[in-house]
């Protein structure tokens, strides 16, 4: 079974450039989070969508928006980078049948803001 | 509040047993994680707890929890060079399925 897949996995973006990253959730699950991770920090919550209905929002501007798709992937727009948005950003794929309450990480997108 | 403490760095010879402390602030939480990441990497789920449980056993793994002191610890038995990773304590909010993460501690293995 495949995984949380993130896509791209590494990119070089400049201030100002707007940025989509891709997420595919595992088979059967219908939860997707989003997390910024910056370097030697915790992940921090940027959004969560289930049955594609945000759940919640994060502390983040409102230059970071998302969205899910009926297949339950899932995209992240960043518009305007700022140096600091420069971070590895995950994905987490949830609400599987069981519903253990497991929540699985892709990879991550690592992002370089130049 | 939402907080999750953890210490930063924890150094354990091969073969002792390591224990990662973390502290958490909200009552409401439903689940809590560990998860370990290696330099590079994502975020690999090792175990969870639902918060009205206070242990879990999973091979070399055993998760205690407090609630009353909203106390979380993840042993590692016979710790190897392969367990060398930032270890992520968390917790899930169940107000808004937010999970709340600590800053990681650091394991480092001693030969």
């Amino acid at each position: 079974d495949a995984g949380v897949t993130q896509s791209p996995t590494h990119l070089i973006k400049t201030r100002g450039q707007q940025v989509t990253l891709r997420c595919s959730p595992i088979s059967g699950h219908k939860s997707v989070s989003w997390y910024q991770q910056v370097l030697g920090q915790g992940p921090q919550f940027i959004f969560q969508y289930y049955e594609k209905e945000e759940r919640g929002r994060g502390n983040f501007p409102d230059r970071f928006s998302a969205r899910q798709f009926p297949n339950y992937s899932s995209e992240l727009n960043v518009n305007a980078l700022l140096l600091g948005d420069s971070a590895l950003y995950l994905c987490a794929s949830g609400g599987g049948p069981s519903n253990t309450g497991e929540l699985f990480f892709g990879e991550g997108s690592r992002l370089t803001v130049l | 509040g939402e907080d999750v403490e953890q210490s930063l760095f924890l150094s354990v010879r091969e073969g002792d047993s390591s224990v990662i402390n973390c502290t958490y602030t909200d009552s409401s939480s439903t689940y809590l994680y560990w998860y370990k990441q290696e330099p590079g990497a994502g975020l690999q789920l090792l175990t969870y707890i639902f918060s009205n449980m206070d242990m879990k056993q999973d091979q070399r793994l055993t998760v205690l929890l407090n609630k009353k002191d909203k106390h979380l610890s993840l042993r590692i038995a016979d710790t190897q060079t392969g367990d060398s990773a930032i270890y992520f304590c968390a917790e899930i909010l169940n107000r808004d399925d937010k999970i709340i993460f600590g800053k990681g501690t650091r394991l480092h293995i001693l030969p």
